[in-house]
């Protein structure tokens, strides 16, 4: 599965939307890029996933560009809830996931 | 909540020892992964489970095994306990092996003294 880069760190305000980015730029054609999150002392959580087109659903909105090399994935209105790490995952059909160190996001009041 | 449930939530045992940690899926899920996080890392891929088979492996020496039941309920069983062993154990439980999203249950904790 082709590695991922995201930021170590982040911080956004409450109320605003947070775009995480993450870079793919080995991908191929069979993967899929995904997201998790992991807030504190729990397992982690499925977000969305989305292998050419953009995706939304209740939780987030997940960009794709069009050469697939990179993603954002975006919390339209940031909560103090929504404080956690979020990993980005380039994964193909069957395989395990693969997560790496993610992002610490912070939502700050 | 996942449905994914663990147990027990903690543990703590003495290094030498052998550890059993069991998962209750998703209803309506087959496969089931094992994974351990160690503190300030990712979570790390152990095995996954497929309709009762062991479907992949990573990194982890024998000593670290697992069954997975009729019910797609599964334990990991770790033996010989070390003190690296110390991490959360997390159990993942999705509808089949391939693509489909993981739901991951809340954890383990074990320390090894």
């Amino acid at each position: 599965d082709a590695k991922t880069t995201q930021p170590t760190s982040m911080d956004c305000a409450e109320g605003r939307a947070a775009n995480l980015p993450c870079n793919h730029s080995t991908i191929s054609g069979n993967e899929y890029v995904y997201w998790y999150r992991q807030i504190h002392s729990q397992g982690p959580q499925y977000i969305i996933h989305g292998l050419k087109n953009n995706e939304t659903n209740e939780m987030a909105s997940l960009i794709i560009t069009e050469d697939r090399k990179s993603s954002t994935l975006i919390l339209p209105h940031a909560t103090l809830r929504d404080t956690a790490v979020y990993y980005c995952i380039v994964r193909a059909y069957g395989n395990k996931l693969v997560f790496g160190a993610g992002t610490i996001l912070r939502v700050k009041s | 909540e996942t449905g994914v449930t663990q147990s027990p939530t903690h543990l703590i045992k003495t290094r030498g020892q052998q550890v059993t940690l069991r998962c209750s899926s998703q209803s309506g899920h087959n496969t089931v992964s094992w994974y351990q996080q160690a503190l300030g890392q990712g979570p790390q891929f152990i095995f996954q489970y497929y309709r009762e088979e062991e479907n992949g492996r990573g990194n982890f020496p024998p000593r670290f095994s697992g069954l997975q039941f009729p019910n797609y309920s599964s334990e990991l069983n770790v033996n010989a306990l070390e003190l690296d062993d110390s991490a959360l154990y997390l159990c993942a439980s999705s509808r089949d092996q391939g693509g489909t999203e993981a739901f991951f249950g809340q954890g383990t904790r074990l320390t090894v003294v």
